[in-house]
């Protein structure tokens, strides 16, 4: 099964509102990744958090190894957070989650 | 600022044809990679290269073959497209002690 989950699929919020993303994965995991990809492809790397809560702007990220989940915050919201928010964990290559797709409203 | 290059940004072709992808990173990196996301956005990795070397060979058909002129250079040939091939092909590098891979802004393939 898939090795990396991401819930929601979808969320839509208003801007000003905060995002609340979770990542599980089925594997140990030395290292995990939160991306995100624009609307237009491009890739780019947010976050790199194995354990603990990491804040990075207006990003948080919780990972709690022994249970295996992560969770991305995105606070205030902006209309050019939308886009797709994806997981990874390290394996000695990159596993993937199917990613959250975000929208936030004007 | 874009530090992973790739081209073409989007190919048409048909069925049976022949493609090539490049990939060009300016950062100096040891290792690059090839990923295909397909239609549901899912990223699987293909193919990495280190040095010159492949390290990472996934169960990927054998029409599709890694190039490498160079450790900034790392092109993806396929020698006869099918339809399921209608992807976007991701290009990455990381450098050595790092933990983020850099990510090229995509090949978009659709194949009629």
């Amino acid at each position: 099964g898939q090795q990396v989950q991401q819930s929601p699929a979808s969320l839509v919020l208003q801007e000003g509102e905060n995002a609340e993303l979770q990542c599980n994965f089925s594997s140990t995991a030395t290292q995990l990744q939160w991306f995100y990809q624009s609307p237009g492809g491009s890739l780019v790397s947010l976050l790199s958090n194995p354990s603990g809560t990491k804040h990075t702007g207006r990003l948080t990220s919780t990972t709690v190894t022994k249970e295996r989940r992560s969770s991305l915050h995105i606070s205030s919201s902006q209309t050019t957070d939308s886009g797709t928010y994806l997981c990874a964990i390290d394996q000695g290559k990159l596993i993937f989650g199917q990613g959250t797709k975000l929208s936030i409203k004007p | 600022e874009t530090a992973v290059f790739q081209t073409p940004n989007y190919h048409v072709t048909q069925v049976g044809n022949e493609v090539s992808f490049n990939c060009k990173q300016t950062l100096g990196h040891d290792t690059m990679y090839w990923y295909k996301q397909d239609s549901k956005k899912l990223l699987k990795i293909m193919f990495s290269y280190n040095n010159k070397q492949l390290i990472v060979n996934e169960t990927v058909p054998r029409r599709f073959s890694p190039q490498s002129s160079d450790k900034a250079h790392l092109n993806l040939r396929i020698k006869s497209v099918e339809p399921e091939d209608s992807a976007v092909y991701l290009c990455a590098s990381l450098g050595v002690n790092q933990d983020t891979q850099y990510f090229g802004p995509g090949t978009r393939l659709l194949v009629l």
